[in-house]
């Protein structure tokens, strides 16, 4: 079964630093996101991206964050200068056309020192 | 700003129970309900997706079944078994967005 794939899959960086987070999709699925969960609490909506645009994006993510897909099959997050609040489990999920359902990457859990 | 509630936080039966798991939600105009499995410190595993035209959808020993007017949302588990374990995360895709959001889970937990 086709499944989403995150690299890496634990990151740990000083404050300050800029981190680029990898996903890549199911092969054929057009819609892609990142959402993070910080321990212990919800899985929060960071952004979603459709015909390599940002198609919405929360109050989470702001100028700090930007996403890409730099080579037609990986999707990056990338996190300019990390926070010690950054440091969560960063999930990337997929979607084909239509009406289906979102599958989800393992994640990348980070930590920022 | 839709929001999501998950009955209970977290919930203990010995094996071989039946048992439902709630989702609410705040906004009606949904255009799809989707139930996960979380594994501790791993990604997400969907169980069940429902369309906001429909009742309900079957997998196995899983039934989800969606009140779109009321704002609901059943999880039923028959038969649990100790692999169950985990927490169950519902996750509501808004109409006319690409927007999701999720509960915060329940935590099962079924004992041998």
């Amino acid at each position: 079964e086709p499944e989403v794939t995150q690299t890496p899959s634990h990151q740990v960086t000083q404050m300050g630093q800029e981190v680029i987070l990898r996903c890549v999709p199911i092969s054929n699925h057009l819609y892609f996101y990142w959402y993070r969960q910080i321990l212990g609490q919800k899985v929060e909506f960071l952004v979603s991206f459709y015909n390599n645009e940002i198609s919405e994006k929360s109050e989470i993510f702001d100028d700090q964050f930007s996403v890409e897909r730099p080579d037609g099959s990986n999707f990056t997050l990338k996190i300019r200068s990390t926070k010690l609040e950054d440091s969560a489990m960063y999930f990337c999920a997929t979607r084909g056309q239509g009406a289906g359902g979102q599958y989800f990457g393992p994640g990348t859990r980070l930590t920022v020192t | 700003k839709q929001e999501v509630t998950q009955i209970p936080a977290a919930l203990s039966v010995p094996e071989g129970e039946n048992l439902v798991l709630n989702c609410s939600f705040t906004d009606s105009a949904i255009y799809n309900l989707q139930w996960f499995r979380q594994d501790p410190g791993k990604g997400l595993t969907s169980l069940l997706l429902i369309q906001s035209s429909q009742r309900e959808q079957t997998s196995g020993r899983l039934n989800a079944s969606l009140d779109k007017s009321s704002g609901r949302s059943t999880l039923y588990i028959a038969a649990s078994q100790p692999g169950d374990s985990a927490t169950y995360l519902c996750a509501v895709r808004d109409t006319g967005g690409f927007k999701t959001i999720f509960g915060a889970g329940t935590r099962l937990f079924v004992k041998a």
